[in-house]
């Protein structure tokens, strides 16, 4: 089988740094993808690792170890917007992308 | 300037009926999917068409059938609609069947009761 394991929740104040792990076991992996997706919205792309380290864009940050089959998003100087679902996604290169079971961001002021 | 657009956005319906939503894209893409996001978010996808030839088909019961006029478009019909069929449908699209960075719609939720 495939699974993506991610926390359900996180909590953070604003102007933090908060991390946001995801495990994985796919048949196949090319790569990580980072996706948010605010209540009522659409998932939106930020963010891919195909190789191990980290992948910088602007105040967020995802790093991908394929040796531990772990990856993580990073998200710096927290703002009340960032509070949204994060999923990460598994390229696993059999044409599709297989979703994690998605983190919920609450961000407090 | 919407990019993947689904029509409607919300469908509410009685068990037994018959059902379809519609999905374009303007972004060129090769590649569409249609995803079911159920109540506790977890995003799955149910099928994916690569130039208007189905490439992907997730075990999804013979009761939803995708459509795909050319690669611009790909709708869903959802046959003798059941409650557990409740749960958002998102359309996306990509470059190519590889791609790890999808676009998607704004999601269409469907209330079965």
């Amino acid at each position: 089988g495939q699974s993506l394991e991610q926390p359900s929740e996180v909590t953070a104040v604003e102007g933090a740094i908060v991390q946001i792990n995801c495990t994985y076991q796919t048949s196949g992996f090319y790569g990580l993808s980072w996706y948010q997706q605010h209540d009522g919205g659409a998932p939106t792309f930020l963010s891919y690792n195909a190789l191990d380290g980290l992948e910088e864009t602007g105040r967020f940050s995802s790093f991908l170890s394929r040796s531990d089959s772990y990856g993580y998003l990073l998200l710096q100087e927290l703002q009340m917007k960032d509070s949204a679902s994060y999923f990460c996604a598994v390229n696993t290169g059999f044409q599709k992308l297989v979703f994690g079971t998605g983190t919920r961001l609450l961000v407090s002021p | 300037d919407t990019a993947v657009s689904q029509t409607p956005k919300y469908l509410v319906t009685q068990m037994g009926n018959d059902k379809s939503i519609k999905c374009e894209q303007n972004l060129g893409h090769d590649t569409m999917y249609w995803y079911k996001q159920d109540s506790k978010k977890f995003l799955k996808i149910m099928f994916s068409y690569n130039n208007k030839e189905l490439i992907i088909n997730e075990t999804v019961p013979n009761r939803f059938s995708p459509k795909s006029p050319d690669k611009a478009h790909l709708n869903l019909h959802i046959n003798s609609l059941e409650l557990g069929d409740s749960a958002v449908y998102f359309c996306a699209s990509s470059q190519e069947p590889t791609s790890y960075e999808q676009y998607f719609g704004p999601g269409t939720r469907l209330t079965v009761t």
